[in-house]
This record gives C-alpha cells, sequence and structure tokens, in this order.
C-alpha cells in the first residue's frame, strides 16, 4: 500500500458526460501528479501539482483539467468524454517538486469506460 | 529532456539473475537515474535510483558506468512474482523549471518456471 487513494475505482459512463477523479496525496505529500494509461500509448504524464500551484504540464487535452485543494487533495476532470479517453487513470504523489530525483508513489488507479 | 531506450521485452527463468539495460545518451549532469516496476492494473512501484557507480538495495541493484550513457537494472534470482513492466527514468532537479517525466513503454519482463 503506497499510502496514496484513489476514488472511485472504477467508472463507466458514455461519451459526451463530464467525470470528476479524486486522489489523495500520502500523509506530507505537496506534489500530486497525474497519468494516463492506456493500451496503446503507455503511461502518459498529464499534470503536477504542487502545494496548490500547477508546475508541470503534459499532454494534457484541454477537455481535462486539474486542480489541487488546500488539504493536498486533488481532483481530474475529464469533459466531453470520448471513447477514446477509456483508460487507467494513475494518481502519485511525492514529497516535494524536485523533479526527477523525485520518488513517486502511485495510486491504484481508477478505470475509466466510456461508452 | 533525456531520452531513454529500453528493449521491449525480456525472458528469464525463475531463479535467473535479470538485467535489463537503459540507454541514456544525452543525459544531463545534474540527472538522476530512476527504476520503477508495474504488475498490470497497478500503479507503478519505486524500486531504485542512483548518480553514479552502483547503488543496491533489498530487491534490486543499479550499475551506472562512468560515463553515465546507460545504467542496468539487476534483479538477482527472480521468481515468477518478477513478472512485471520495468521502466527506466532519468531527470535532475527542476528548480524553478519543470520536470516532465517520461515513463514510455518500459521493458516487459516474463519469468518462466
Amino acid at each position: 500500500d503506497s499510502g496514496v487513494t484513489q476514488t472511485p475505482k472504477h467508472l463507466i459512463t458514455a461519451t459526451g458526460q463530464r467525470v470528476t477523479l479524486r486522489c489523495s496525496p500520502r500523509s506530507g505529500d505537496l506534489s500530486v501528479y497525474w497519468y494516463q494509461q492506456s493500451l496503446d500509448q503507455g503511461l502518459q504524464f498529464l499534470i503536477q501539482y504542487y502545494n496548490g500551484e500547477e508546475r508541470a504540464k503534459g499532454n494534457i487535452l484541454e477537455r481535462f483539467s486539474a486542480q489541487q485543494f488546500p488539504d493536498l487533495h486533488s481532483e481530474l476532470n475529464l469533459s466531453s468524454l470520448e471513447l477514446g479517453d477509456s483508460a487507467l487513470y494513475f494518481c502519485a504523489s511525492s514529497a516535494l517538486a524536485r523533479g526527477g530525483t523525485d520518488t513517486q508513489y502511485f495510486g491504484p488507479g481508477t478505470r475509466l469506460t466510456v461508452l | 529532456l533525456a531520452k531513454t531506450t529500453q528493449p521491449i521485452s525480456m525472458d528469464s527463468y525463475e531463479g535467473q539473475e535479470v538485467n535489463i539495460t537503459c540507454s541514456h545518451n544525452n543525459i544531463a549532469t545534474n540527472d538522476y537515474i530512476t527504476w520503477y516496476q508495474q504488475f498490470p492494473s497497478q500503479g507503478p512501484r519505486f524500486i531504485i535510483q542512483g548518480y553514479k557507480t552502483k547503488v543496491t538495495n533489498e530487491v534490486a541493484s543499479l550499475f551506472i558506468p562512468a560515463d553515465r550513457k546507460s545504467s542496468t537494472l539487476s534483479l538477482p534470482r527472480v521468481s515468477l512474482s518478477d513478472t512485471a513492466v520495468y521502466y527506466c527514468l532519468v531527470g535532475g532537479p527542476a528548480s524553478g523549471g519543470s520536470y516532465i517525466p517520461t515513463f514510455g513503454r518500459g521493458t516487459s519482463l516474463i519469468v518462466h518456471p
């Protein structure tokens, strides 16, 4: 158990809908990362927040947005969902924002299925 | 951003030592090398991190030659439970800038009985 929690575990929804994925980092960690993993794309970095501020942005679509709240939990909002958004979404946390020297601790993931 | 290259897949047998090599020819002076392990439908898990020479912990060793253009993750006496995907990441302190973690496709290790 990494100490990172994600809810829900599974989510099934229809095209065009909007969903919110939630992540609680390990106690004391200030940095949260979001990743998308699909069979054909591998593990893709989406976005990172550090202590409430956006720190790094990867290949995140404009239909997706995220935020980190004062209690350090984070939410990833996915809107106008398409079939291709079906994937596993992972959240990870690290103590600080030291870039490549940080150890990231991953949550169990949320499996999103768009029908 | 240092690009990494790993073999797509490897096969081994229980009890053998497995070495997975990652190439990172344009590694920067301040970059560290980190390896993660991922089981199906689970999040990646940190295995080991190093900067130069050799690092060892309870599950693996990491060998980094003097030029640091490659690194080798060594798993001693693998078991069936070591069947997983292994990722090599390279990156340094982000001081002021932003670090984009690049996991790539990793190396799929299959351990046979």
